[in-house]
């Protein structure tokens, strides 16, 4: 079955400190892996896909495909990062996505 | 360049009606697709939509259908509504046909209300 798994619902961190989201999938084919984020009143957007390799206001994802996991990656936590973070699994050249259920993260003063 | 459109963006009706929500996705993006947002189930999608075809179909009861124009902007409908409707629907327009996986660009949604 296809099925992305995000473990924690709240993560709660201290401004500074390192930042961790995790993400397992399980999917056929060859996956095309994203991190949305939805910060408070705002719209669903996208933080970064695997395949562009690039760092978005600081975190970093790679893609691990033997233990099936994207896991965001931020090392020093900023209070704006605070937000709804969506981890997504989907095919090449599909607007169709398979979401977790999302982690909130926290980040306190 | 505006962003993606979805009208209305709340409603609220009655068990048994139906509803018909609107969106207009970003000028130039020809993909439109639809998801259904609950606090119990997540995001879900319903359907794709691609030069008036629907090229995806989510696990949904046929109730839930959708439809799209030659100008790109789509419609779902969803009839013979039920208290389990209540949610938010988002839709999410991309440039389908680009190497990658689309990159979604999310509405606002509309939030549904079932008394």
């Amino acid at each position: 079955a296809q099925r992305v798994t995000q473990p924690e619902k709240l993560l709660s961190v201290f401004k500074g400190a390192p930042v961790e989201l995790k993400c397992n999938y399980s999917y056929s084919g060859s996956p095309e892996l994203f991190w949305y984020v939805q910060y408070s009143r705002q719209r669903l957007q996208l933080l970064l896909r695997h395949i562009s390799r690039e760092s978005i206001k600081g975190f970093t994802a790679d893609l691990n495909k033997g233990e099936t996991s994207f896991h965001l990656k931020k090392p020093f936590a900023q209070e704006e990062d605070s937000a709804m973070y969506y981890c997504a699994v989907g095919s090449s050249n599909t607007g169709k996505l398979i979401f977790g259920q999302g982690t909130t993260l926290q980040v306190k003063p | 360049k505006a962003g993606v459109t979805q009208t209305p963006r709340y409603l609220i009706k009655t068990r048994g009606q139906q509803v018909t929500l609107s969106c207009s996705p970003i000028s130039g993006h020809r993909s439109v697709s639809w998801y259904q947002q609950t606090p119990g189930q997540g995001l879900q999608f319903l359907f794709e939509y691609f030069s008036e075809t629907q090229r995806n179909k989510g696990n949904f009861p046929g109730r839930f259908s959708g439809r799209q124009f030659s100008n790109s902007r789509s419609e779902m409908n969803v009839s013979t509504l039920e208290l389990g409707d209540s949610a938010l629907y988002l839709c999410a327009s991309s440039l389908r046909g680009l190497s990658g996986a689309n990159v979604l660009t999310f509405g606002a949604g509309s939030r549904l209300t079932v008394l």
